[in-house]
């Protein structure tokens, strides 16, 4: 089936530190790959996207790589921000299947000052 | 363009009562989809429409929920009666379609959820 994992959180760190949050996939078809990130009360919003392999989403200073050989879609950032703290999603979604995204358990990011 | 609202916020409500969940998409948007989180865990698929059909309710947990769509336009979520394990949040999303592999993706935009504890 399709599934998404993402490494556990919290994750703490200190601002100006380099973040990675982990995420693999596993899709019976070719899947488009997500971030969605929840600031404290508030939505879902989209971070960032990648479509096909290779292809690099960014935004915000936030970056994954869609890599298909190691199933994998992390997600980085070089310096964070205490504004940067907030829960963050991966989810994949499978072309053809009617749009719906399926996602990663969540991680939650909290920057200190 | 006005995003995805959804409301109530929040509802608190005790075991055995019934609750009403609407969500107005995005003025255009076709796609309207249902997903829940509960507990800290992931977020999951309840169910999508396209305008007033229900085109997957594959993830509805039971049929103490009925989603509606009547008109293609907002969508209402009901449980009935609801149950301590119902609480959690409730998200609704919409999209226009996108293409497919290679090309753009279905891109979801969520409200801001409706959570409901259930006593």
């Amino acid at each position: 089936g399709n599934s998404v994992t993402q490494m556990e959180g919290p994750v703490t760190l200190s601002e100006e530190a380099f973040l990675t949050i982990n995420c693999t996939y596993t899709a019976t078809g070719y899947p488009s790959l997500f971030w969605y990130v929840q600031y404290p009360g508030e939505g879902l919003q989209l971070l960032l996207k990648a479509t096909k392999a290779d292809d690099k989403g960014s935004n915000k200073g936030f970056e994954a790589t869609y890599r298909k050989e190691t199933t994998s879609f992390h997600l980085e950032k070089g310096s964070v921000q205490v504004s940067d703290s907030a829960v963050y999603f991966c989810a994949l979604q499978i072309y053809n299947q009617g749009g719906k995204l399926i996602f990663g358990q969540g991680t939650e990011l909290s920057v200190k000052p | 363009e006005a995003g995805v609202t959804q409301f109530p916020s929040h509802s608190v409500i005790e075991k055995g009562q019934t609750v009403t969940l609407r969500c107005d998409p995005i003025s255009g948007h076709d796609n309207l989809y249902w997903y829940r989180r509960v507990m800290g865990k992931e977020i999951k698929f309840l169910l999508h429409f396209v305008k007033e059909s229900k085109q997957d309710e594959s993830g509805m947990p039971n049929n103490r929920f009925l989603a509606e769509r009547t008109g293609g336009t907002y969508s209402t979520l009901k449980v009935q009666p609801a149950e301590l394990e119902d609480s959690g949040v409730y998200f609704c999303a919409s999209s226009k379609f996108g293409g497919g592999p290679g090309g753009g993706a279905n891109v979801l935009t969520f409200g801001a959820g409706s959570r409901l504890t259930v006593l």
